[in-house]
């Protein structure tokens, strides 16, 4: 069974800097991996994902993922963050090919501060 | 307006008590999902549904039964509702395997 790891439970970080949100998983079959993001007393909604292809995956507002299998990461990253960007973050794996059923990490709360 | 809606959005209940949760989409989407989300567990599967009338368990079916008579609702019970069970639900619909899965804003539930 796949697994999901987000190592850093909370992120404090400025407004305007760079930001790494870490994400590994364990899966010795081909996978899927998203990030999803969750603002306050909403649900989750797909940030980016990568099914094939490219390796680096970009969403509409700035962030990026690099899939690397050979270290099994899906790291998220932004250049630049701004305070809406406060939010909790969610990586899920799912198996290539294998139905829908996503296994989501334990999220990791970016907080941005001025 | 188009989209996945959950009912209640807030229900306070007792311990031994049946708690229904109602999820609503207008998609058709064949795939529907609850979740649960506990600080320091994120999310959790409870039952997922490829279709009407097929319903499978997640990570964590145990104390929940579902249904899915028609494509557009995925109702979750508590049949007895236990204080571990408090938590927030979510529910999720997906058209495609390993497709996007769009969220409900979920139901808090408190059991006391």
């Amino acid at each position: 069974a796949q697994s999901v790891t987000q190592l850093d439970s909370q992120v404090p970080v400025f407004e305007e800097a760079p930001v790494e949100l870490r994400c590994n998983y364990s899966s010795s079959v081909s996978v899927y991996l998203f990030w999803y993001v969750q603002y306050p007393n909403q649900g989750l909604q797909l940030l980016l994902k990568y099914l094939s292809g490219s390796t680096l995956v970009e969403s509409i507002n700035g962030f990026e993922a690099e899939f690397n299998k050979s270290q099994t990461s899906f790291h998220l990253r932004k250049p630049s963050v701004h305070i809406s960007d406060t939010a909790e973050y969610f990586c899920a794996v799912s198996v290539g090919g294998g139905g829908n059923k996503l296994t989501f990490g334990t999220g990791t709360q970016l907080k941005v501060e001025l | 307006d188009a989209g996945i809606t959950q009912s209640p959005r807030y229900k306070i209940t007792e311990t031994g008590r049946q708690v229904t949760l109602m999820c609503h989409q207008t998609w058709s989407h064949s795939y529907m999902f609850w979740y649960r989300q506990d600080l320091g567990h994120g999310l959790r599967l409870i039952y997922y549904s490829a279709a009407a009338d097929i319903t499978d368990k997640g990570e964590v079916p145990d104390g929940y039964v579902v249904s899915r008579s028609k494509t557009e609702n995925f109702p979750l019970t508590l049949e007895s509702a236990t204080r571990s069970q408090t938590s927030v639900y979510f529910c999720a619909s997906s058209e495609v395997p390993a497709g996007e899965l769009f969220f409900g804003e979920g139901s808090r539930l408190t059991v006391l």
